[in-house]
């Protein structure tokens, strides 16, 4: 079966730290991969997508990175957080447009 | 680009009733889906329906159902017989059929209340 994987559940981070969260898909092969924030009450950002092995395309310019080290992999990076990072992020993969759990990031 | 507007911030269902959740979109392609997905509180993004543009027929699923009204570009949730486990937050969304990946322009969402 096609599952998606995301963690941690909840992250809580002081600012200027680093920041490093994963994403990974089973059950297929060379998937369209996903980055969304969503900032509380809001919807849902785009931040990168990528797809395949080190594409990564950023939709809009900010304090993050984004990796795609092995096929099925997804990272989502920052060398040192802001206050603004904090937000809710979900991986996505689309086939059957399906999401991760999703990350709670706290930066205090 | 494209845009995607849910004009109601909230709305109220009573229990076993039929609520209906407006969403327009601004696109110059003439292919493309459209979603509606449901985020309970544990924030999960669940697809409810999907809809091919291409499509003429409405698509069903179960109690949800949606009114595509192409030319008008408006996508309409309806929700029959509402039971407490709807309520949620409920995103609208795009995504065009071309280009290399998939990406999903979505609302401001709507936050539906299932009241006994």
């Amino acid at each position: 079966s096609q599952t998606i994987h995301q963690w941690p559940a909840t992250l809580v981070q002081p600012v200027g730290s680093p920041l490093s969260l994963e994403c990974t898909v089973e059950g297929t092969s060379n998937p369209n991969l996903y980055w969304y924030r969503q900032a509380a009450g809001r919807g849902l950002q785009l931040l990168f997508y990528s797809v395949g092995i080190g594409q990564i395309s950023s939709e809009v310019p900010q304090n993050l990175s984004a990796s795609r080290p092995q096929d099925r992999q997804f990272i989502l990076s920052s060398k040192k957080l802001l206050l603004s990072d904090s937000g809710f992020y979900l991986c996505a993969w689309d086939q059957g447009y399906t999401f991760g759990s999703g990350t709670r990031l706290t930066v205090v | 680009a494209q845009t995607v507007t849910q004009s109601q911030p909230e709305m109220s269902v009573q229990e076993a009733e039929t609520v209906t959740l407006s969403c327009t979109y601004d696109t110059s392609e003439s292919d493309y889906y459209l979603f509606w997905y449901k985020q309970p509180p544990s924030r999960q993004m669940i697809l409810v329906i999907r809809q091919e543009a291409y499509k003429q027929q409405n698509a069903t699923e179960n109690r949800f159902s949606v009114n595509f009204q192409k030319a008008a570009k408006s996508f309409s949730l309806k929700i029959s017989d509402s039971q407490l486990g709807d309520a949620a937050m409920y995103f609208c969304a795009y995504r065009p059929i071309t280009g290399t990946a998939s990406k999903l322009t979505f609302g401001t969402g709507t936050r539906l209340q299932v009241t006994l």
